[in-house]
């Protein structure tokens, strides 16, 4: 069966850093989604993606914060210059009709 | 926007006893309804879904209900057993093209011999 997979597992750096988190979603989905999960928290969505552009975001995906589909496989998330606040498990998503698969995370944390 | 309420945050059951969790919305335009089974530093794996136009539905151990005018839709476990163990979240999609899910808090469920 297809899954979401997610590079790195796990990323550690230094506040200011530039971060790019990747992610490959099922093949022939058309929507994509980046969420993020501080840890002991919910989940909590960032971005929605689809037909190259931004469809919706969220307050927290502010102008730090990007997402690109450089080609036909891969989906990133860039955060230009980390925070803290920037340390939790972040997730991709692909959805197939209403159905949201999750890729198995990448853990990020900044120093 | 949405918001998710999901009760209780943590839960302990007997092993063959039975789970409920439960979750309230505010959005009555979201129509749909997944619950996610989380792991210890996994995914969130989906178990089981609801569309709106849906009042019930049962998948083996799982069954999900949904109570539109009260805007609330529960998960209930039966027989339960040790690997049922894990955080459970609700959510809700919105029914715009992007569907985000809007997640409740998750509860932590601990199936106990």
């Amino acid at each position: 069966e297809p899954e979401v997979t997610q590079t790195p597992s796990h990323q550690v750096t230094q506040m200011g850093q530039e971060v790019i988190l990747r992610c490959v979603p099922i093949s022939n989905h058309l929507y994509f989604y980046w969420y993020r999960q501080i840890l002991g928290q919910k989940v909590e969505f960032l971005v929605s993606f689809y037909n190259n552009e931004i469809s919706e975001k969220s307050e927290i995906f502010d102008d730090q914060f990007s997402v690109e589909r450089p080609d036909g496989s891969n989906f990133t998330l860039k955060i230009r210059s980390t925070k803290l606040e920037d340390s939790a498990m972040y997730f991709c998503a692909s959805r197939w009709g209403e159905t949201q698969y999750f890729g198995p995370g990448t853990r990020l944390l900044v120093l | 926007g949405e918001n998710v309420e999901q009760h209780p945050s943590t839960l302990s059951v007997q092993e063959g006893d039975s789970a409920v969790i439960k979750c309230t919305y505010s959005d009555s335009a979201s129509n749909y309804f997944p619950w996610y089974k989380q792991e210890l530093g996994k995914r969130p794996q989906l178990i089981i879904d609801i569309r709106s136009n849906v009042g019930e539905k049962k998948d083996q151990r799982i069954a999900v209900t949904l109570n539109k005018t009260a805007k609330h839709f529960s998960l209930h476990i039966t027989e339960t057993q040790p690997e049922d163990s894990a955080v459970y979240f609700c959510a809700a999609s919105d029914p715009g093209t992007a569907s985000k899910l809007t997640f409740g808090t998750g509860t932590r469920l601990q199936v106990t011999l």
